[in-house]
């Protein structure tokens, strides 16, 4: 049974860097063919892609937000970082992390964690 | 960068009526399109994949299709349980979602 969860602040300033964590069981992110994604949601918005991350470590970024983004995985914990720098209001947002089924279709997802930018 | 279009935006339909959701991609993505439902403060959850794949437990009362730059995700007989906003997703080129379309009662 595949299962996600993210965690990280509920709360950040302007400006500030953004570490979220997603752990997962179920799954191994040393196995060949395996990604993990992070998807957001500003409220009463759509979603938005952000970043990827596969088996060997390779990460894939949003063009618009490459320059801010950074994807990492611990295989020994079970859990992924996603960093964003320089947070901006715009930013507030749900924050998903989704297992990748055929790597880039997400067929598990986390709960979510809420991420509010303000001063 | 790939844009994708859905429409409409907002459908109100009824239980038992047959609805058709639309999503344009601004270049051609083969059959990489995934569709997902999402409720109010809920994930949303992967109904197809490759465009006409169904997930495993999801009913066949949803399908997909299309390929290259439409794609169209068909409820058959909609139930009380499908009214929700609805998501396609291209991965050809990294991953972008569409604007989303909200299915309401009539």
């Amino acid at each position: 049974q595949i299962t996600l969860k993210e965690s990280g602040p509920t709360l950040v300033k302007p400006t500030e860097t953004l570490t979220l964590t997603c752990t997962f069981s179920g799954f191994s992110l040393s196995s060949s063919e395996v990604a993990v994604g992070w998807i957001r949601q500003p409220p009463g918005k759509a979603l938005e892609w952000l970043a990827l991350i596969y088996w060997d470590g390779t990460g894939r970024y949003s063009p618009s937000l490459k320059n801010r983004l950074t994807i990492t995985k611990d295989t020994a914990k079970n859990q992924l970082v996603l960093i964003m720098t320089d947070m901006d209001p715009v930013d507030t947002a749900t924050y998903y992390c989704a297992h990748g089924l055929e790597l880039w279709a997400f067929d598990y997802w986390g709960p979510g964690t809420p991420v509010t930018v303000s001063s | 960068d790939i844009q994708m279009t859905q429409s409409p935006s907002t459908l109100s339909a009824s239980v038992g009526d047959r609805v058709t959701i639309t999503c344009r991609a601004s270049q051609s993505i083969s059959d990489w399109l995934a569709w997902y439902q999402q409720k109010p403060g809920k994930a949303p959850k992967l109904l197809i994949y490759r465009a006409s794949t169904l997930q495993s437990g999801v009913p066949s009362r949803f399908s997909g299709s299309g390929s290259g730059t439409e794609f169209t995700l068909t409820i058959s007989s909609l139930q009380p349980d499908d009214f929700a906003t609805y998501y396609c997703q291209q991965y050809n080129s990294y991953s972008t979602f569409g604007q989303g379309t909200r299915v309401e009662i009539k």
